[in-house]
């Protein structure tokens, strides 16, 4: 069964510093992996996903990702930490056979970005 | 862009009582999804549908149901409110057959039961 760790509830790095968000899987197949976030008071919104060639992935507000099939993990990386950055991540795992897919959540890490 | 309404921001109710939570999008996405919320948790799926009068049980459907009458609309439905489901219940949707397809979230609804 699709599952997804991710290591560390709270999160806190300086303006500027590396961001770091840990997340590791375990799946049976070639997982389909996705990192959202979720800023105050919102929905969740696709930073970026995995699904195969490139094993590391680009997003959004600067964000990357890289698979690592021999660790079994998919953390979430940012050279430069800004304070709008300050949100909840989750990564996900897609699970299920085609036209029951569903995404199974992560419990969260909240970012915290000090000035 | 893709919108994905939730009909209500904050809801107040009573042990016992019916609630309905009411979710739509403007996208024809065929899946939609009911999940809720709490800290240190992350988010636990309740129902899903892929299609209008289509239900698949989630990991946690215990107290609760759904309803796709139309492809646009999903709801939730709590029998028989309890306080251990005071929590933020998320709605999203996303293609059927486009792998990989993204899900789509609504801003949530914040539910109190007292």
């Amino acid at each position: 069964a699709q599952s997804v760790t991710q290591l560390g509830s709270h999160v806190s790095v300086s303006e500027g510093a590396l961001v770091l968000l840990r997340c590791n899987y375990s799946s049976s197949v070639p997982p389909y992996l996705f990192w959202y976030v979720q800023y105050p008071n919102q929905g969740l919104q696709l930073l970026l996903k995995y699904t195969t060639g490139a094993t590391l992935v680009k997003g959004i507000n600067g964000f990357e990702a890289e698979f690592k099939k021999s660790e079994t993990s998919f953390h979430l990386t940012k050279p430069s930490a800004h304070m709008s950055d300050a949100a909840e991540y989750f990564c996900a795992v897609l699970k299920g056979l085609r036209g029951a897919q569903k995404l199974v959540f992560g419990q969260g890490t909240r970012l915290t970005i000090n000035p | 862009d893709v919108k994905v309404t939730q009909s209500s921001r904050y809801l107040v109710k009573r042990t016992g009582e019916k609630v309905f939570l009411e979710c739509v999008q403007d996208m024809d996405h065929e899946n939609m999804f009911w999940y809720r919320q709490d800290p240190g948790l992350g988010l636990r799926l309740i129902y899903f549908s892929y299609d209008v009068k289509m239900k698949e049980k989630g990991d946690i459907p215990e107290g609760y149901s759904v309803s796709r009458e139309k492809k646009e609309r999903f709801s939730l439905i709590l029998e028989s409110a309890s306080t251990n489901q005071t929590s933020m219940y998320l709605c999203a949707s996303s293609f059927l057959d486009r792998d990989n397809s993204p899900l789509h979230f609504g801003n949530g609804t914040r539910l109190t039961v007292t």
